[in-house]
């Protein structure tokens, strides 16, 4: 168990609808960050937080936002779902946010658009 | 320049085997580089990770060999066994104000007892 947890594991929904994914990172971890993982695409990196605020962006759609509150935990927000949005959305959270470290992963909130 | 190229996609090896699994960057300013370990239903977990101030890394059956002026890695899997099957992913970060982590495509490796 790394201590990230992440909900709803499961979820389907349909084309043109917004969900949100919701993270809850380890105890004391300040960092938070989004990775999408799709079959042909391996991770790819979203965006990450530090302590409430943004600190670096990836791939994220702009119909994809996402914030960290100030208890630390995180909500990825997915809005106009395409089919193409299907995939599995992890977050890892980490202690520091400036130096290379160990990302801890939780178990994925996979995401069916039908 | 922010790509980790990662191969093979997927692997079969014998239980006792060698596996081998290459990584390639080309962006000079990534100074650290993990490996990572996933089953299936899991997130990614941390397996090994190196800087490239030295060549090579060993945690038991695993090592890290590094190459920094062909900019290529690669995790090698001493007598792979069975519980070793799952997928597997280079990973690169550079030193800038934040950890994130740059992923290769991921290598699905089966061990066959």
């Amino acid at each position: 168990d790394s201590g990230v947890t992440q909900t709803p594991k499961h979820l389907i929904t349909a084309t043109g609808q917004r969900v949100t994914l919701r993270c809850s990172p380890r105890s004391g971890d300040l960092s938070v960050y989004w990775y999408q993982q799709s079959l042909d695409q391996g991770l790819q990196f979203l965006i990450q937080y530090y302590n409430g605020e943004e600190r670096a962006k990836g791939n994220i759609l702009e119909r994809f936002s996402a914030q960290q509150f100030p208890d630390l935990h995180s909500e990825l927000n997915l809005s106009s779902l395409e089919l193409g949005d299907s995939a599995l959305y992890f977050c890892a959270s980490s202690a520091s946010g400036g130096a290379a470290g160990e990302l801890f992963f939780g178990e994925g909130s996979r995401l069916t658009v039908l | 320049q922010q790509q980790v190229k990662q191969s093979p996609q997927s692997l079969i090896v014998q239980k006792g085997g060698i596996s081998i699994i290459n990584c390639a960057y080309e962006n000079t300013a990534f100074d650290y580089f993990p490996w990572y370990q996933q089953f299936p239903g899991k997130g990614p977990a941390l397996l090994i990770a190196i800087r490239p101030d030295v060549s090579e890394k060993k945690e038991g059956r695993f090592t890290i060999s590094f190459n920094k002026s062909a900019k290529q890695f690669s995790l090698h899997i001493m007598d792979s066994q069975p519980g070793d099957s799952a997928t597997y992913f280079c990973a690169a970060s550079r030193p800038d104000n934040t950890d994130k982590l740059i992923f290769g495509t991921g290598t699905r490796l089966q061990v066959f007892p």
